[in-house]
């Protein structure tokens, strides 16, 4: 029962580099999020997604990049890494059933560091 | 829009004794509050929600918080602090869609 992982856990990246952040559900769950947590700023929202092959921005979608193929599955992207996006990324995911009442489920986290 | 506000960067308990960790909000519309733990290095813990019905709500590991709606505040509490809940806590209200808006996060501190 592992719920929301996150793969890779650590990543240190020079400006300029691309790479995805992959996130895998095994709950079934229907939507899907991205967040990013800064010191002092809480988590702020990047993308998410209601279903497979759909997805919207959040607050703070510049410079990122999503995918969601397959409903288990949802993959952040940064095409070019600036030294701003140095943070510790969340996936969560949570059920339709009941829309706005289910509570999300989060993943432990992608350290990334751009130098 | 809808927005949370933790007023206390930084909450400090002796072991035992009631804990408060404060949380306003501002909603347009009916609100739906939640309250999350982080462990360092962990990701965030789903702890209760409120989302209609009695103004104190019990969660896990024996938190509870009180919706009070003409204060527009959601205080997370514990009669009784363990040094094992020293830990990060975040409010959050629902968005207009899913997604969720965050607070700033208080840290809880408990002392032996």
């Amino acid at each position: 029962n592992a719920g929301v992982t996150q793969t890779p856990k650590f990543r240190v990246l020079k400006t300029g580099q691309s790479m995805t952040l992959l996130c895998a559900q095994d709950m079934n769950h229907e939507y899907m999020y991205w967040y990013r947590q800064d010191p002092g700023m809480g988590l702020r929202l990047i993308h998410y997604s209601v279903g497979e092959g759909t997805t919207a921005k959040g607050e703070v979608p510049d410079g990122y990049n999503v995918s969601r193929l397959k409903k288990q599955n949802f993959l952040l992207g940064l095409e070019s890494a600036a030294p701003s996006q140095t943070s510790v990324y969340f996936c969560a995911s949570s059920h339709s059933r009941q829309g706005r009442n289910q509570p999300q489920h989060f993943g432990d986290g992608t350290r990334l560091s751009i130098l | 829009a809808q927005s949370v506000a933790q007023p206390e960067d930084q909450v400090n308990v002796a072991e035992g004794n009631p804990l408060t960790v404060k949380c306003t909000y501002s909603v347009s519309g009916n609100p739906y509050l939640f309250w999350y733990v982080q462990y360092p290095n962990r990701g965030l813990q789903f702890l209760l929600k409120y989302i209609t019905g009695d103004n104190l709500v019990k969660g896990s590991y024996g938190f509870e918080a009180e919706f009070n709606k003409s204060q527009t505040s959601f205080h997370l509490k514990k009669p009784s602090a363990l040094v094992s809940d020293s830990a990060l806590y975040f409010c959050a209200v629902r968005d207009v869609g899913t997604a969720l808006i965050f607070g700033k996060g208080t840290t809880l501190s408990v002392s032996s």
